[in-house]
């Protein structure tokens, strides 16, 4: 099946710092990634959609400049947390979509936790 | 109007009995669904598509759809504590930039 991979699975930052989490997919090119957070006991909610080669296109109430996703390859799209805070604590999961798995099936990484001190 | 909504649960069923999951959804013009196993702690693991009315079944698990009344519905046979986990269903919405769209999620605890 397709497999999608995160990287790290956990961190633990100051606050202000910036953090990077890449998302790739290992077994297939995906046009399309995703990325979502997720609360303890809530759903996920969508953040991004990033295309390759394309700025990201983000949901209403993420802040772009706080949340830079790059998506420079058809494996591999990176979002950063800059500046992060406390409240920015959370599980952050990319998913990826590609030609030849069903066009609109997602798949999911393992996610990253990320916690700010 | 929630876009996918699901009942939170917790859902509580015995060993060996059905598990029967249910979602609705909004927005009339969705085409694709998806249910989503999510054990804690973990990111969410694809269970099944659904594309057609009717009844798609995958082992264990029989996914349901009536387009006419937006409703979907997940039914696992024979559950095992090992299903004990978060289901998640998710809508294509169609409305506006196509995304995919989750339910708050059912929290499902099999009990041995």
């Amino acid at each position: 099946g397709a497999v999608v991979s995160q990287h790290p699975s956990w961190v633990i930052c100051k606050s202000g710092t910036s953090v990077k989490i890449e998302c790739r997919s290992l077994d297939f090119q995906a046009t399309t990634m995703f990325w979502y957070r997720q609360f303890p006991k809530q759903s996920l909610m969508l953040m991004a959609t990033s295309n390759e080669g394309s700025k990201a296109t983000y949901e209403q109430g993420v802040e772009k400049d706080k949340f830079l996703i790059n998506h420079a390859s058809l494996t591999l799209s990176t979002l950063t947390v800059t500046s992060a805070h406390p409240e920015d604590s959370s599980f952050y999961i990319c998913s990826a979509r590609g030609s030849g798995l069903g066009t609109e099936t997602q798949y999911f990484g393992p996610g990253t936790r990320l916690l700010v001190l | 109007q929630k876009e996918v909504e699901q009942n939170s649960g917790p859902l509580s069923v015995p060993e060996g009995a059905i598990a029967s999951l249910n979602c609705t959804y909004s927005d009339r013009g969705s085409q694709s669904f998806f249910w989503y196993r999510q054990y804690s702690g973990k990111s969410p693991e694809l269970i099944m598509f659904i594309y057609s009315n009717g009844d798609k079944e995958d082992g264990r698990f029989t996914a349901q759809l009536n387009k006419a009344s937006q409703y979907v519905s997940l039914l696992i046979r024979d559950s095992q504590p090992s299903d004990s986990a978060t289901y998640l269903c998710a809508v294509i919405i169609i409305q506006g930039a196509q995304k995919l769209v989750f339910g708050q999620g059912t929290r499902l605890t099999i009990n041995p």
